[in-house]
């Protein structure tokens, strides 16, 4: 069966830091382009940024809200995706999931982080 | 950035009836070296994480009711939804993954009339 289980969301207080994993099965982690996505409370969702596979570069990419905030790393030995997320705002506050693919297919559960003080 | 733009915000439609969904992107997202759109649509019901239905604008993801049917090209699509069931009660989403960042349109509520 193809999962990805995200962690590690909580209560963060502003300028905070945060770093959560997305772990992978039932499929070839490392081929796959790896994506976070978040929600705020009752809002669309929102890209955050991407890495590819090791073949085609492992590059990243990010949004403009959380470039220079948020880093996304991939370990392939033990097919796990993370976001690191640090000087957290009070918007940053949402559902954050992970997804692989160009089109993002499968999704996980997704992990709540809520910035407050 | 590619902007998304969905129509209605919301839709109330009939068991049995039709509903469309439209998806207006401010440039194209037609790729012309491989003929593809790079357009997908998502449904998310309450409490749950998206599930893709279809990628390339028209690729029905396996699975997916094939009351569900997907068109369009350039910078217009549609979704569209045969024959409304009680289960397809959601919000819908499509997002161009021609060029980063990756972005959404707004979502479109459908509900039952």
């Amino acid at each position: 069966e193809v999962q990805l289980v995200e962690s590690g969301g909580g209560l963060v207080k502003p300028g905070g830091s945060l770093r959560l994993p997305c772990a992978a099965s039932g499929f070839t982690f490392s081929n796959a382009w790896m994506n976070w996505v978040r929600q705020a409370p009752g809002k669309g969702l929102e890209w955050v940024g991407h890495i590819k596979s090791k073949t085609h570069g492992g590059t990243t990419e990010y949004a403009a809200p959380v470039k220079g905030r948020f880093t996304i790393s991939r370990d392939d030995s033990k097919n796990t995706l993370y976001l690191q997320m640090s000087s957290l705002k009070t918007e940053d506050t949402a559902v954050y999931y992970c997804t692989a693919g160009r089109w993002f297919d499968p999704w996980g559960q997704g992990t709540l982080v809520t910035v407050s003080s | 950035d590619i902007v998304m733009t969905q129509s209605p915000d919301s839709l109330a439609v009939s068991l049995g009836e039709r509903a469309t969904i439209n998806c207006k992107s401010s440039q194209s997202v037609l790729y012309s070296s491989n003929n593809e759109n790079y357009l997908a649509w998502y449904q998310q019901k309450p409490g749950q994480p998206p599930k893709v239905l279809f990628y390339w604008a028209s690729t029905r993801k396996s699975g997916v009711p094939d009351r569900f049917s997907g068109s369009g090209s350039g910078t217009d699509f549609t979704l569209t939804i045969s024959s409304l069931q009680a289960e397809d009660v959601a919000v819908y989403y499509c997002q161009q993954y021609y060029s980063t960042p990756y972005t959404f349109g707004q979502g479109t509520k459908l509900e039952i009339k």
